[in-house]
């Protein structure tokens, strides 16, 4: 069965440093999206992507994120400055297209340790 | 703002007791409505979902209703196995591609 996978598992960086967080969404997949969970709280919802364009973002996603598909296979996510708030697990979500496709497949998530 | 609610966790419980997991929402519209479990070391993954008022949600012996005049969509199980251990998820949708809006997540643990 297809699955959407991220790379890493785990990545601690020290405070200000840039970090991409990798994600492969299913192939014939066209909406993809990234979420966050900070430890203990709620799933949040970062940014959604399709026809290569942002399609919607929350207030979280500001300048120092950015999301990019460079080669048609990788859905990316950079963090340019990284805060220690910026700790949590990230996941990445893909969706097909059309009403019987409104499922959101998500991969395992990549858990970001800010020092 | 759309938001989803969910009964505090842990939850634990021996095998073969009833699972009820609670969980309300309060959307604008008519959202759809879903439960996600996540497995350890796994991603969240969809156990079930209702589009719209008085459906009915299954899978591998869970069900959930989607209750429209109490803004609710509780998950069940009438039996629960040490297999069923894992964070569930409850979550809403406005529409076709808007985002989810999740619950905080409610584990369960299930001892022999």
């Amino acid at each position: 069965e297809p699955e959407v996978t991220q790379t890493p598992s785990h990545q601690v960086t020290q405070m200000g440093q840039e970090v991409i967080l990798r994600c492969v969404p299913i192939s014939n997949h066209l909406y993809f999206y990234w979420y966050r969970q900070i430890l203990g709280q709620k799933v949040e919802f970062l940014v959604s992507f399709y026809n290569n364009e942002i399609s919607e973002k929350s207030e979280i996603f500001d300048d120092q994120f950015s999301v990019e598909r460079p080669d048609g296979s990788n859905f990316t996510l950079k963090i340019r400055s990284t805060k220690l708030e910026d700790s949590a697990m990230y996941f990445c979500a893909s969706r097909g297209q059309g009403p019987s496709t409104d499922t959101q497949y998500f991969g395992p998530g990549t858990r970001l340790t800010v020092l | 703002g759309d938001s989803v609610t969910q009964m505090e966790g842990p939850v634990t419980l021996s095998e073969e007791a009833f699972l009820t997991i609670n969980c309300t929402y309060t959307a604008t519209g008519y959202p759809s409505l879903f439960w996600y479990v996540q497995y350890p070391g796994e991603g969240l993954q969809l156990l079930l979902k209702a589009t719209k008022a008085d459906d009915k949600g299954s899978n591998k012996g869970f069900e959930a209703t989607y209750r429209k005049e109490t803004t609710s969509f509780h998950l069940e199980k009438g039996s629960v196995q040490v297999s069923d251990s894992a964070v569930y998820f409850c979550a809403l949708k406005v529409s076709g591609n808007t985002p989810l809006v999740f619950g905080k997540g409610t584990r369960l643990s299930v001892i022999a």
